[in-house]
């Protein structure tokens, strides 16, 4: 049972556009969100957080969105880079708990 | 920042020998390291919490005889993948918990088990 989903599995964008890419969950509990960068034969490399008591957070370049009513959260890069390209993984922590749920993650190819 | 090392980055063996995989935190004490298995095109799957001093608490499905899992300091877990077979080919990564903030989760860079 897949509890965090991204279901877009590949995003291309021009190099200077902005790249959305959305992750949904299911469990209510989730408190807290995080992004990763990964890269092929990598660990996945922190990106960007989020609380549940909170709807945005930024950090230069990458804001993360959540909407808990929908159990919704969105990445943004802007502008992106092509060194941006990497696939990007959602993922959840719950409430008490102190393990991480990944969703499948987005490949995210940014042309030049 | 938080480094988490893992090693081998890569390994083939024979079906039916072992193969033990470190995670260490080289600059932060973990007193709790996760072990996840990523499967091509597919999402990290955790697949056992390992706290330091304690037997490791698997994830349904998960054969905890098959995947031993030793924390035995506060620096170092190891993952053994006992009796390897083909269908344990996959990509295995490392997580090590500093308990605290946003850096809780330092990832180490994993290990590609190829099983022939």
């Amino acid at each position: 049972d897949q509890q965090v989903k991204q279901n877009s599995p590949s995003l291309s964008v021009q190099e200077g556009r902005i790249s959305i890419l959305n992750c949904d969950y299911t469990n209510s509990m989730f408190d807290y969100f995080l992004w990763y960068k990964k890269y092929p034969a990598e660990g996945p490399t922190f990106l960007i957080s989020i609380s549940s008591i909170k709807d945005k957070n930024e950090d230069g370049r990458f804001t993360v969105f959540l909407n808990k009513s929908a159990k919704h959260l969105s990445l943004h890069i802007v502008p992106s880079q092509p060194g941006d390209s990497a696939v990007y993984f959602c993922a959840a922590r719950q409430t008490g708990a102190n393990n991480l749920f990944f969703g499948t993650g987005t490949r995210l190819t940014v042309i030049p | 920042g938080a480094v988490v090392s893992q090693h081998p980055s890569w390994v083939i063996c024979k079906s039916g020998t072992s193969v033990k995989i470190e995670c260490r935190s080289l600059d932060f004490q973990a007193t709790t390291m996760f072990w996840y298995r990523q499967f091509p095109k597919q999402s990290l799957m955790l697949m056992a919490t390992s706290n330091e001093g304690s037997k490791a608490t698997y994830e349904q499905g998960v054969e905890k005889d098959k995947f031993l899992i030793n924390h035995a300091s506060l620096t170092l877990s190891t993952l053994t993948v006992t009796s390897a077979h083909p269908e344990d080919s996959s990509f295995y990564i490392c997580s090590a918990s500093t308990g605290t903030g946003d850096y809780g989760y330092t990832f180490g860079s994993g290990t590609r088990l190829t099983v022939v």
